[in-house]
């Protein structure tokens, strides 16, 4: 089965920090896509960063980057310089071929960020 | 501005009551889908639907029904609703280019539906 598993199911930073959120998935697929969503408050989902399997290097947005391991099936994204505006649910998701629609959601992670 | 709109934002019937909830897109992408979030479970893909008159079941489409007819549109309808239905539904649509799905999913505001 395809799944997404996301082990942290809350976790808290202090502002100006840095911040890790964990993502294992489980394909048989080898060419896939993969993404991070953040859901804040006004339950908006909001595409944060995106991965193609095929891609080796890691992809990166401003303060956003991942940390993708194709072998291990991980997708960890670590979120630098935590800013107040970062506190949200965080969906790790990907889509397990080229040609569907079918995107599979992790369970989430609530990201608390402090001053 | 390109958007997907979700009619009602919210909703609250009987059970065995018909309902459609409507999504609109204004961005003429041929993928639609619908999910449906729950505590503690994330969100789960309902239906999707690739073009016009093609549909496919997502991870949990028992109890609804979508259809296709124009680009722009893609309904939910639950039939004979059940508290278990209870839910946030959510619509979003994407482009597809001639290298495959794009990787922008725009999601709609989300539909709070309460089945009592």
């Amino acid at each position: 089965a395809q799944t997404v598993t996301q082990s942290q199911p809350e976790m808290s930073v202090q502002e100006a920090e840095t911040v890790t959120l964990s993502c294992t998935y489980d394909t048989s697929e080898n060419n896939y896509y993969l993404f991070w969503y953040k859901q804040p408050p006004s339950r908006q989902m909001i595409l944060v960063i995106r991965q193609e399997a095929y891609k080796q290097q890691n992809a990166t947005e401003n303060r956003f980057s991942v940390n993708f391991q194709k072998a291990a099936k991980s997708f960890s994204l670590k979120i630098s310089d935590s800013q107040l505006g970062d506190t949200a649910m965080y969906f790790c998701a990907f889509i397990p071929s080229y040609n569907t629609d079918k995107l599979i959601f992790g369970t989430g992670t609530r990201l608390q960020v402090f001053p | 501005e390109a958007q997907v709109t979700q009619n009602p934002r919210y909703l609250i019937t009987v059970t065995g009551k018909k309902l459609t909830v409507t999504c609109s897109q204004n961005m003429n992408h041929e993928y639609m889908s619908w999910y449906r979030q729950d505590p503690g479970l994330g969100l789960r893909q309902i239906y999707y639907s690739m073009n016009v008159e093609v549909t496919d079941k997502g991870d949990v489409p028992e109890g609804y029904k979508v259809s296709r007819k124009e680009k722009r549109n893609f309904p939910l309808i639950l039939e004979s609703p059940s508290p278990n239905q209870t839910s946030l539904y959510f619509c979003a649509s994407r482009d597809v280019l001639a290298g495959g799905p794009t990787d922008t999913q725009y999601f709609g505001p989300g539909t709070r539906l309460t089945v009592l």
